[in-house]
C-alpha cells in the first residue's frame, strides 16, 4: 500500500524568505501523480502544484516549486518570497494513475507561519 | 459560480443520533468523494461514488453511509455505529475517476457529543 509521510508538523518562516516543506512516499508503482494542497484557516483545501511521475522537469507556479526526486521517493515543495497569505497547512498527496478509485493518499499536513 | 458547496458549516449532534451531511455540486463532475480529516492526521477516504446511483467504500466506510441519486449531490450520514463522528469532513468532486484533480469543498465541522 502507498504510504506518504510528511515529517515536519511545523514550519516557520520570516515574510519575504524562502522555505521549503518536505514529503516522501512509499510506491511500488511506476506512474502516479503527487500534490500538494494548502489549507488556510478558511479550511477549504486548495490545489497549489501537481506533478506526474513520468515528468522529470519539476513542476513550478508561480512562487511555488517542487523539487520531485523519484528514486528518493521524495516530493519537496518551495515557496519563494514567502506572503503572510500563505500561512496555512500544507498537504502531500499521493494518487496511482492506474487506480479505479481516484483516491487521494494524504500526509499529515504541515502547519507553515509567516513571520512579518 | 460554479462549485462545491457543503452545509452546515458546523453541525452539533448528541450521542446516538444518526446525522446528514450535505454536499452538491454544479460542475458537471461524475466522480464525487467524502474525506475525513482529524487532527495530525491527513484526510482519509470514505466512501465515494464514480456515477448516478453507484458508489464505493472507501478506507473508512464503517459507521457510515451514502446515497447518490442525482449527479450533483452525494449525501454524508453518519450513523450511531460511528465510534468517532467528531471530524471534520470534506467533499470533492473530479470531472472522472481517472481526473488527476480534485476539487474541495468548504467542509463540515460534526461534533458529537
Amino acid at each position: 500500500a502507498q504510504t506518504v509521510t510528511q515529517s515536519q508538523p511545523e514550519m516557520s518562516v520570516q515574510e519575504a524568505e524562502t522555505v521549503t516543506l518536505s514529503c516522501t512516499y512509499d510506491t511500488s508503482e511506476s506512474d502516479y501523480y503527487l500534490f500538494w494542497y494548502k489549507q488556510p484557516p478558511s479550511r477549504q483545501m486548495i490545489l497549489v502544484i501537481r506533478q506526474e511521475a513520468y515528468k522529470q522537469q519539476n513542476a513550478t507556479e508561480n512562487r511555488f516549486s517542487v523539487n520531485f526526486q523519484k528514486a528518493a521517493k521524495s516530493f519537496s515543495l518551495k515557496i519563494s518570497d514567502s506572503q503572510l497569505g500563505d500561512a496555512a497547512m500544507y498537504f502531500c498527496a499521493y494518487r496511482s494513475v492506474s487506480s479505479n478509485t481516484g483516491k487521494l493518499i494524504f500526509g499529515q499536513g504541515t502547519t507553515l507561519q509567516v513571520k512579518p | 459560480d460554479g462549485g462545491i458547496t457543503q452545509s452546515p458549516k458546523y453541525l452539533f449532534r448528541k450521542e446516538g443520533q444518526n446525522v446528514t451531511l450535505s454536499c452538491e455540486q454544479n460542475l458537471n463532475h461524475d466522480a464525487m468523494y467524502w474525506y475525513r480529516q482529524d487532527p495530525g492526521q491527513g484526510l482519509r477516504l470514505i466512501y465515494y461514488s464514480q456515477i448516478v446511483n453507484d458508489f464505493q467504500k472507501g478506507d473508512i466506510a464503517e459507521g457510515y453511509s451514502v446515497s447518490r441519486e442525482k449527479k450533483e449531490s452525494f449525501p454524508l450520514t453518519v450513523t450511531s455505529a460511528q465510534k468517532n463522528p467528531t471530524a471534520f469532513y470534506l467533499c470533492a468532486s473530479s470531472p472522472f475517476v481517472n481526473s488527476y484533480e480534485q476539487y474541495f469543498g468548504p467542509g463540515t465541522r460534526l461534533t458529537v457529543t
